[in-house]
């Protein structure tokens, strides 16, 4: 099975600070990435799909690269409503799975 | 706007079951893949079964395979799974959610439930 590697698991950063969340793949995976945040006592909201490609309504401050093993989320200018828990998140096609990783915990410093 | 609305959490025994439900509302519901993730307290998410818009494929975690069904009903809008043999790692809140694009098998998940708790405990 495909495993997910993110790092750091946890990340204190400063309103206006520019983030960087890895996350490695232990096999190529092509594109088939996405990210989600997640609040405290909320469900994930989709970030990135598809390495790169931007969910509708989702600020522009976010965005994703890479492929194969290794991928990038970016927060260009971090906000207030941007503390929270980060996951990526891959699907496998055979066989057909879905695996996330372990998450990336962002708070204020 | 899209809403999924799960119920049918509770607490339950070790080796008892439980059927949860997800009410959908806002889209074409029968044009959809809808997924079951869940994340235990404290802890990560877990994707735990995935069904085709029209219940043609089913697939799921090694972890709940052969005790839990996922499944639906187009006709009234609501996904379903049934799970069996509950054990105390199956403790978790439950959230169903949507695949992004239509007549996909496997994607991403636009759109999530609030989520209903299960607590296996004796």
């Amino acid at each position: 099975d495909i495993q997910l590697t993110q790092s750091p698991s946890f990340l204190s950063a400063s309103v206006g600070d520019r983030v960087t969340i890895t996350c490695r793949a232990s096999q190529g995976i092509s594109s088939y990435l996405a990210w989600y945040q997640q609040k405290p006592g909320k469900a994930p909201k989709l970030l990135i799909y598809a390495a790169s490609t931007l969910q509708s309504g989702v600020p522009s401050r976010f965005s994703g690269s890479g492929s194969g093993t290794e991928f990038t989320l970016t927060i260009s200018s971090l906000q207030p409503e941007d503390f929270a828990t980060y996951y990526c998140q891959q699907l496998n096609s055979y066989p057909p799975s879905v695996t996330f990783g372990g998450g990336t915990k962002v708070e204020i410093k | 706007q899209v809403q999924l609305v799960e119920s049918g959490g509770g607490v339950v025994q070790p080796g008892g079951s439980l059927r949860l439900s997800c009410a959908a509302s806002g889209f074409t519901f029968s044009s959809y893949g809808m997924h079951w993730v869940r994340q235990a307290p404290g802890k990560g998410l877990e994707w735990v079964a995935f069904i085709r818009y029209d219940g043609s494929n089913k697939y799921y975690a090694d972890s709940v395979k052969g005790r839990f069904t996922i499944s639906r009903d187009n006709s009234k809008n609501t996904l379903y799974l049934q799970m069996n043999s509950l054990r105390a790692e199956d403790t978790a809140v439950y959230y169903c959610a949507k695949d992004n694009l239509d007549y996909g098998d496997l994607l991403y998940f636009d759109y999530w439930g609030q989520g209903t708790l299960v607590t296996v405990s004796s």
